[in-house]
């Protein structure tokens, strides 16, 4: 399947620290996606990645995409207190720049920022 | 700015009881995706409509169903619920005219079978 793998499965930082969360998937992707969920919340898209893209920036938050290697990295600077949530990976997997559309979640990253 | 609107945010039913979920997506959009994510799981894509027909299906039970009706809102119907059916059900939108990009998600409804 295209499932995604996430490591680590839990991050436990201090605040200022920096947080990277590992992604992989398994098959041709149009774009990578991550979101984060707040304990039992709804998830809020963070930051899309295409897959001709290699980096991204928004804010605090870094996104790499290693197309050869189908994994993908998420960097938070800075953290804070607030960051602490779930972070998921999502693929949105197609050939050819069609996208199917839907998303396939990795197994998520429970990171804990202690102020 | 609006966001995707789901209702109700929790139910509680008894196991083989019927359940709908529903979905306003946000205005223009007109695709609409429903996820499963049970606890302590991933999301788990359900079922997608794009112009109010089915676009794509995946771990969907066939006791559940779907559609997306001409306001673009859409309805999952559960039926004969299982324990297992407790999970967090999410509906997220997109102008699929874009073809590619951000899914839009709705706050979920929390659905408990006893």
């Amino acid at each position: 399947s295209q499932q995604g793998e996430e490591d680590p499965q839990a991050l436990s930082i201090q605040e200022g620290e920096n947080a990277t969360m590992n992604c992989s998937y398994k098959t041709s992707i149009n774009n990578l996606q991550w979101y984060r969920q707040n304990s039992g919340r709804g998830l809020v898209h963070l930051i899309l990645i295409r897959s001709n893209e290699r980096e991204k920036h928004s804010g605090r938050l870094r996104v790499t995409l290693d197309t050869s290697k189908k994994s993908s990295s998420l960097l938070i600077t800075a953290s804070r207190a607030a960051d602490t949530a779930s972070y998921f990976c999502a693929t949105d997997w197609g050939l050819g720049g069609t996208s199917y559309g839907k998303l396939t979640f990795g197994q998520g990253t429970i990171l804990t920022v202690h102020p | 700015a609006a966001g995707v609107i789901q209702s109700p945010r929790h139910l509680i039913k008894e196991k083989r009881e019927t359940a709908t979920l529903k979905c306003y997506p946000i205005p223009r959009h007109d695709t609409v995706y429903w996820y499963q994510q049970g606890p302590g799981q991933d999301p788990q894509f359900l079922i997608s409509f794009y112009e109010k027909m089915q676009s794509d299906k995946g771990s969907i039970p066939d006791r559940f169903s779907a559609q997306q009706f001409s306001d673009y809102h859409s309805e999952l119907n559960m039926s004969s619920l299982e324990l297992g059916d407790s999970a967090l059900y999410f509906c997220a939108s997109s102008p699929a005219g874009t073809g590619v990009g951000e899914q839009f998600f709705g706050p979920g409804t929390r659905l408990t079978v006893l």
